[in-house]
């Protein structure tokens, strides 16, 4: 059964990086047919796709985070990560990381979500 | 790129069938078949229900089915019952550099 878990601080400072991983167990991650993305939820809010992850190191970003965002991968540890800089109260949110398939959108296995505050 | 459009809230009675609405444009839901709907309870994270506008994933009811016509998609719980109680989320494909568009989000209430 595949397995995703995210990981990293559940707190940031305003202005500095976040960073989360994501790793994936039950799987591999350099499967051809998969993409592996994060998506967020601020609190009480609905969901945000960040961006997502072919095992090659392609990416694809959402334009209002691209400029933030960045998103890697070790298929020798079968992870992946996100850093968003320049963080702000607007970051807060619960970060989930999932899976999708590779020329489709819907995310099919999900982690349980971590949720990182920004603030001082 | 504007989240697609879902209702706030929808209840029903125990048994009854319902209906959440998931509008959008023709960049998206109606240019496409790449509907996705999730059921996500609280604290949780959340569920494919419905891809591809109408497919089930293994392991999930009957009782849920999707559907779209123009620029809206559908989900529809038959026989409701009380672990259906849950938020509701649409996704789309959509043409815009965007790509990936959720809906606003639906709370269904089981009376």
């Amino acid at each position: 059964q595949l397995q995703l878990q995210e990981s990293g601080p559940g707190l940031v400072k305003p202005s500095e990086t976040l960073s989360l991983t994501c790793t994936v167990s039950g799987g591999s991650i350099s499967s051809s047919d998969y993409y592996w993305g994060w998506i967020r939820q601020p609190p009480g809010k609905g969901l945000e796709w960040i961006g997502s992850i072919y095992y090659s190191g392609s990416t694809y970003y959402n334009p209002s985070l691209k400029s933030r965002v960045t998103i890697s991968v070790d298929t020798s540890k079968n992870q992946f990560f996100l850093k968003l800089s320049s963080v702000t109260a607007a970051d807060t949110a619960t970060y989930y990381c999932a899976r999708h398939v590779n020329g489709a959108w819907d995310f099919d296995y999900w982690g349980q979500g971590t949720l990182v505050t920004v603030s001082s | 790129q504007s989240a697609l459009t879902q209702p706030a809230s929808v209840s029903g009675s125990p048994g009854q069938s319902i209906t959440i609405s998931c509008t959008g444009t023709s960049s998206d839901v109606g240019g496409y078949n790449y509907v996705s709907w999730y059921q996500q309870h609280p604290g949780k994270a959340p569920k494919l229900m419905i891809y591809d506008v109408s497919n089930r994933p293994s392991g999930v009811s009957n009782r849920f089915s999707g559907s779209k016509s123009g620029n809206t998609a559908s989900l529809t719980i038959s026989g409701l019952q009380a672990e259906d109680e849950a938020d509701y989320y649409c996704s789309s494909y959509t043409s815009s550099s965007t790509l990936n568009v959720f809906g606003t989000g639906t709370k269904v209430t089981v009376l």
